[in-house]
């Protein structure tokens, strides 16, 4: 069975500009979570989307949006980059239906912004 | 709000010895789920075990088992006959088991080191 696929894995991008990372849950995985990862803030959750509705939330601006495709397939999208959104970016897929759901990690996208 | 805690930032341990992690959260709820992720350089998170809060009975993969005190509020992993391919970061995470099923919490992490 294949596993969660993040592309890219790598992105460089300057200031202003935006950004689209993709993720591929594990088949028949239903939820897609997003997180970013740096140094200084850890592991923070970005959202949850779920049959193509936002479930979850975190605290990021609204810079820092998302959406879900009918094959669960997801997209994060990042408009306006700043220095400080240079990050390691995971998802996770899930079935999302209830209690005893474990969240399966994708490789990541770093994004490097200069 | 939940928050997870590690106190230890590293630990070193000698391959085929024993480690043991602390984790620490803080919660109102009854009813959540606990785990453990393992973050290698390749930067691929990897469930190591996961523990649910309604069981008593502590969660052992192979050489990995936690020492879980629902009271004390505390979720400990031990590391049994340490091999060079545990090194790594590990985190420790809490998932309300009512609706943010998509929701983990995340500790600071601790890095683990096996020396030869």
């Amino acid at each position: 069975k294949a596993g969660v696929t993040q592309t890219p894995r790598y992105l460089i991008k300057t200031r202003g500009q935006q950004v689209t990372l993709s993720c591929s849950p594990i088949s028949g995985h239903r939820s897609v979570s997003w997180y970013q990862q740096t140094p200084g803030q850890g592991l923070q959750f970005l959202f949850e989307y779920f049959s193509e509705t936002q479930r979850n939330k975190g605290n990021f601006p609204g810079r820092f949006s998302g959406r879900q495709f009918s094959n669960s397939r997801s997209e994060m999208n990042v408009s306006t980059l700043e220095l400080g959104d240079s990050a390691l970016y995971l998802c996770a897929s899930s079935f999302g239906r209830d209690r005893t759901d474990t969240q399966y990690f994708g490789p990541g996208t770093r994004l490097t912004v200069l | 709000a939940q928050t997870v805690t590690q106190s230890q930032p590293e630990m070193s341990v000698q391959e085929a010895e024993t480690v043991t992690l602390s984790c620490t959260y803080d919660t109102s709820e009854s009813d959540y789920y606990l785990f453990w992720y393992k973050q290698p350089p390749s930067r691929q998170m990897i469930l190591v075990i996961r523990q649910e809060a309604y069981k008593q009975q502590n969660a052992t993969e192979n050489r990995f088992s936690v020492n879980f005190q629902k009271a004390a509020k505390s979720f400990s992993l031990k590391i049994s006959d340490s091999q060079l391919g545990d090194a790594a970061m590990y985190f420790c995470a809490y998932r309300s088991a009512s609706g943010s099923w998509g929701k983990l919490q995340f500790g600071a992490g601790t890095q683990v080191v096996v020396t030869p």
